[in-house]
């Protein structure tokens, strides 16, 4: 069965702390892996990884995948206030059917 | 098993067509919505319903009428399709505590995704 498993569920740290968040996954025909950040309504869109080893960057956000271990992380470098949110990880696949599997997010509060 | 489904995963339809998504969710949610992922990736919400009556109707066609039969299912029919409306459409539910008014965080458990190809 398809599924993809975010960790931790939930974290607390506090203002300028690094967080790490993990995503690992298993699906068959993999096509991609999304980042999301959920706060209010409309998850709002990170990034789109489909090569392994090739890191993504957005300012203090960074994200990488491992093909061969079936897994990503979500790096928050210098974390503020801002940054607390539900991230959510997305795989696409295509095993018999098109589909996409959600993990069911990491829940990250920081602390001023 | 399924916590969030939807039907169908896959839409091939004509230009001026009329078709419809539908999604149930067995978490016993109060509340549902409907997303349009673009072709950036970026998830446009559309609509939400929290016990069966509408809350969120963002700038969204009339052509696309969403119905809630019952707070477990939330269905997306769409008038006179067009080429634009080409997308993956995701259902969502959530288990909101301050309904209806503004969003506590709770998590959001998506679908699979419905993808809507107009030719």
């Amino acid at each position: 069965e398809d599924k993809v498993v975010q960790s931790p569920l939930s974290l607390v740290v506090h203002e300028g702390d690094t967080v790490t968040l993990n995503c690992s996954y298993e699906v068959t025909n993999f096509r991609s892996l999304l980042w999301y950040k959920q706060e209010k309504k409309a998850p709002t869109f990170l990034f789109m990884l489909t090569s392994s080893g090739i890191e993504k960057k957005s300012g203090r956000l960074s994200s990488i995948l491992d093909k061969k271990e079936l897994f990503s992380i979500l790096n928050i470098t210098a974390t503020q206030t801002g940054d607390s949110a539900i991230y959510l990880c997305a795989v696409e696949a295509t095993s018999g059917t098109y589909k996409y599997i959600f993990g069911t997010g990491t829940r990250l509060k920081v602390l001023a | 098993d399924t916590a969030v489904s939807q039907t169908p995963k896959y839409l091939v339809t004509q230009m001026g067509n009329d078709k419809s998504i539908k999604c149930e969710q067995n978490l016993g949610h109060d509340t549902m919505y409907w997303y349009k992922q673009d072709s950036k990736k970026f998830l446009k919400i559309m609509f939400s319903y929290n016990n069966k009556e509408l809350i969120i109707n963002e700038t969204v066609p009339n052509r696309f009428s969403p119905k809630s039969p019952d707070k477990a299912h939330l269905n997306l029919h769409i008038n006179s399709l067009e080429l634009g409306d080409s997308a993956v459409y995701f259902c969502a539910s959530s288990q909101d505590i301050n309904p209806p008014s503004g969003y506590y965080q709770e998590t959001q458990y998506f679908g699979p995704g419905t993808r809507l190809l107009v030719l």
